[in-house]
């Protein structure tokens, strides 16, 4: 089945350092990948989108790449902030079958 | 705030029971998700709605039934609670179906089973 793997171990770094997670998918090839924030107990919120074609896509702080050949995505936050602590998770849809299917995420905390 | 409401926010309740959990959509949304996160099992998809019709399913339980309404919000049902139904659950809403349509993600109902 399809699957979404990211870092199940929470990542910890210093201000101002640039965090990057990581998202590897199998068994399937999505035409794009979807990033979002969750803050503890709350919803998760879009980030940013990239297709297959773009390798890479930036807003303001975040940039993330898009390789099909190592099926994996990578999502960097430059400039970290204490405020940029929370879960992000990774995602695609099925097109077989529509369904959307989400990574587990992975934890960051920025300390100050 | 997204735009998607859910109710009730939390729900205390005891195996066996019954529960419904609503979703309003954002205005103009016609898609309508419903997700599970039980902490050992991440964010899970259960069912899309598009305008009042089923359109993918994912592992959702036969416990587990939801329908969208003609005024597009959303109900999940869930029957027969077992200890292992406690989680969030979360409503999302996209303006079509799309797949590369963004998810506005509701703020959650936390459902506890005891």
């Amino acid at each position: 089945s399809q699957k979404i793997e990211q870092n199940s171990e929470a990542l910890n770094i210093q201000e101002g350092k640039t965090a990057t997670l990581t998202c590897n998918y199998t068994n399937y090839s999505p035409a794009y990948l979807q990033w979002y924030r969750q803050d503890p107990g709350r919803g998760p919120v879009f980030l940013l989108l990239i297709r297959e074609n773009e390798k890479e896509k930036r807003k303001e702080r975040l940039k993330v790449t898009f390789d099909t050949t190592l099926k994996q995505s990578l999502f960097h936050i430059t400039a970290s902030q204490p405020a940029d602590s929370a879960t992000y998770l990774c995602a695609f849809r099925y097109t077989g079958g529509f369904k959307t299917i989400f990574g587990a995420g992975t934890r960051l905390f920025v300390k100050a | 705030d997204s735009g998607v409401t859910q109710t009730p926010k939390h729900l205390i309740t005891a195996t066996g029971q019954r529960v419904t959990l609503r979703c309003s959509p954002r205005s103009g949304d016609l898609s309508v998700y419903w997700y599970q996160q039980s902490l050992d099992q991440g964010l899970q998809f259960l069912i899309q709605y598009y305008n009042g019709e089923e359109r993918a399913k994912g592992n959702i339980l036969e416990r587990f039934s939801a329908q969208q309404f003609p005024d597009l919000h959303s109900e999940l049902n869930l029957s027969s609670l077992e200890l292992g139904d406690s989680a969030l659950y979360f409503c999302a809403s996209s303006p079509r179906q799309g797949s590369t349509d963004t998810q506005y993600f509701g703020p959650g109902t936390r459902l506890t089973v005891l």
